[in-house]
């Protein structure tokens, strides 16, 4: 079946770094991947939409500047948290999904679980 | 009222239980719906897709319908490894074409 790879799954780094999480889609082109973000104990919470070749589509108050998306290809996107502070700290999961027909369920990867000492 | 909407629970069966969970959405356009099972820490997994004449995988069985927008998802003999927070997720349709909406979860917690 679709197979998403996520990469890292984890990251310890302290307060001003930036952190560089991997999507890939294994098996399957992705013009289109999602990236959310997970408070412990709450719901999903969809950050932004990945465009394969144009510019990511960012939902409402989420910082396009704090937070770098880059699809330069059809099976991988990366969102770089950047200047990281503790309020950063989260669970990080993205999706894909195969293109073509909106009839598909999403598949997500691993996830990155990221702390911000 | 949110787009998709789910009983949060937290719903405690025995061991062998049978237990239900609904979900509703507001767009009467959409198309394709999802049951995905989320642990603990992990990211979600596709649990089962939700068709138009409901449909079964083992000791599961996912129901749409359309009338009352509403899709459910029914789980007989209920074992331990089942406790597990259930998303309901559906496609959006039209300009949003492309993006899933993701109820907040009905969390179950199976009990010997």
């Amino acid at each position: 079946g679709a197979v998403v790879s996520q990469h890292p799954s984890r990251v310890i780094c302290k307060s001003g770094t930036s952190v560089k999480i991997e999507c890939r889609s294994l098996d399957f082109q992705a013009t289109t991947m999602f990236w959310y973000r997970q408070f412990p104990k709450q719901s999903l919470m969809l950050m932004a939409t990945s465009n394969e070749g144009s510019k990511a589509t960012y939902e409402q108050g989420v910082e396009k500047d704090k937070f770098l998306i880059n699809h330069a290809s059809l099976t991988l996107s990366t969102l770089t948290v950047t200047s990281a502070h503790p309020e950063d700290s989260s669970f990080y999961i993205c999706s894909a999904r195969w293109t073509g027909r909106n009839n598909q369920p999403q598949h997500f990867g691993d996830g990155t679980r990221l702390s911000i000492l | 009222r949110k787009e998709v909407e789910q009983d949060p629970g937290p719903f405690n069966v025995p061991e062998g239980a049978t237990v239900a969970f609904n979900c509703t959405y507001s767009n009467s356009a959409s198309q394709s719906f999802f049951w995905y099972r989320q642990d603990c820490r992990k990211e979600p997994k596709l649990l089962m897709s939700v068709y138009s004449s409901g449909n079964e995988d083992g000791r599961f069985t996912a129901q749409l319908n359309r009338a009352s927008q509403y899709i459910s998802l029914l789980i007989r003999d209920s074992k331990l490894s089942d406790s597990a927070t259930y998303l309901c997720v559906v496609n959006e349709e039209g300009r949003n074409a492309g993006k899933s909406t993701f109820g907040d979860g009905t969390t179950l917690t199976v009990k010997p």
